[in-house]
This record gives C-alpha cells, structure tokens and sequence, in this order.
C-alpha cells in the first residue's frame, strides 16, 4: 500500500550543527503534510506543517521543504541541540475523496541524536 | 491543561481480559482519532469521530476493538478479550474540525502490556 517513508532510521550530529531530516511519499492524492517530534514516553509534539500549494514554509529554528515533483519532504533544524533529540516523523493527509481529513499517514521515523 | 489527556497512562493486564482507555480531547476540537504504536514503529490508524459519529472506523484490526464518543467530547477505546499482539502504546489526537489541512494534537497514549 501507499505509505511515507524515511530515507534513514537514524542520524547523528554535533550541538550547532544543521540537521536534514528526508521523508519520501507516494500518494500523490496528498496535500497536506507534517513534522512531529516524538520524544521517550511522550506522544507525538506538532512541529510544522505544510501544504501543497507551497513549496517552502519556515518556523523558530525549522523549515519544511515539500517538492511534488519527486513526492519529497525535508525538515531542517537549525543550529541544533541536545534538546532537539527525539525521534522525527513526517505524516500525510489526503485532502479530498472518502479519506478526506481522516487518518494521517505516519512513515517510522528517524531518530536524530544530538552530541555536544 | 490545555493539551489532549489520556487514562491510564499505564496499563497492565493478563490475556483475555478486556481494557478500557480514555481520552480527554482539546476543549472546542470537534474531530479526535485513535492510533496505535508498536515498539520502534510509526503510529497505525485505527478509528476517527466527528463529534459523536465515527466514519472512519477502517483501521480497527478486529471485532474486539470498539470505541465509542459521548457528548462530543470524551471517547473511550475498548478492548474485549486482549491478546499478547494488542500490547502497544494507544495514542489519542484531537483536531479543531476534521479537515484535512489541521494539525492533529496528540496526548502522551495509554502504554498497554498484555501478560
């Protein structure tokens, strides 16, 4: 079935550095996008999110590029610390059709390791 | 609080009981939805209601998970006859509408270990 998905299960960076986090989708029905941090024990936090009618949208720190063409979603983290270690996830929403506004789908995540 | 509440937060029961889970949705989010995360997995859809009515129920694994939304507000996940394979963290998320392009708020989820 159609499902997102993420490029790598891990990754390891140093306090200040710049953090990419890749997502790939499939569904090209999808129009609406999000990046949740998920930290241990704790449910997934809301990051940003994005429509398909923009291409680049920026928040405190983060910025979320979606490219329909190659169905590719990215979230950076800027000037990254020990706090931004969680595991990541990109989730998608179909905008119209039966499954309109219901179910996000959820790729498995990456989990960002921060060192100082 | 202002965030989306979950009960308990911890669940331990033995095989073939059943289990009841609670969620206390965003005050005023009309639209709330139930997941499920097995250990180092993404979260599986199960169910969503708008208000009181569930449309979506197409993520259910089987017959003995039911859930049910009273008064717009409260919903309670229920589990008959629990299996080893249930044992899981049950997420709850809440939306302002139920439209497509609303963030969904999620609570920190029920941990349930089936014996």
């Amino acid at each position: 079935g159609e499902s997102v998905g993420l490029h790598l299960p891990t990754l390891s960076v140093q306090e200040g550095d710049n953090s990419i986090i890749n997502c790939a989708y499939s569904n090209s029905a999808s129009d609406y996008f999000i990046w949740y941090k998920q930290e241990s024990g704790k449910g997934p936090q809301f990051i940003i999110d994005i429509r398909s009618n923009m291409d680049k949208r920026q928040g405190q720190r983060v910025t979320v590029l979606l490219n329909k063409t190659v169905k590719h979603l990215s979230l950076q983290i800027a000037a990254t610390q020990p706090g931004d270690s969680a595991v990541y996830f990109c989730a998608e929403n179909i905008g119209w059709g039966p499954q309109a506004g219901t179910a996000l789908i959820f790729g498995k995540g990456t989990t960002l390791s921060v060192s100082s | 609080g202002a965030g989306v509440s979950q009960s308990p937060s911890n669940k331990v029961t033995e095989k073939g009981k059943d289990v009841e889970l609670r969620c206390d949705p965003i005050s005023g989010h009309t639209a709330l939805y139930w997941y499920r995360q097995s250990l180092g997995q993404g979260l599986e859809f199960l169910i969503y209601f708008q208000g009181n009515s569930a449309p979506d129920k197409s993520g259910l694994p089987s017959d003995r998970f039911s859930a049910e939304r009273t008064g717009g507000s409260v919903s309670t996940l229920t589990i008959q006859r629990t299996q080893q394979e249930d044992s899981a963290v049950y997420l709850c998320a809440s939306s302002f509408t139920g439209m497509s392009n609303q963030p969904q708020h999620f609570g920190d989820g029920t941990r349930l270990s089936i014996l």
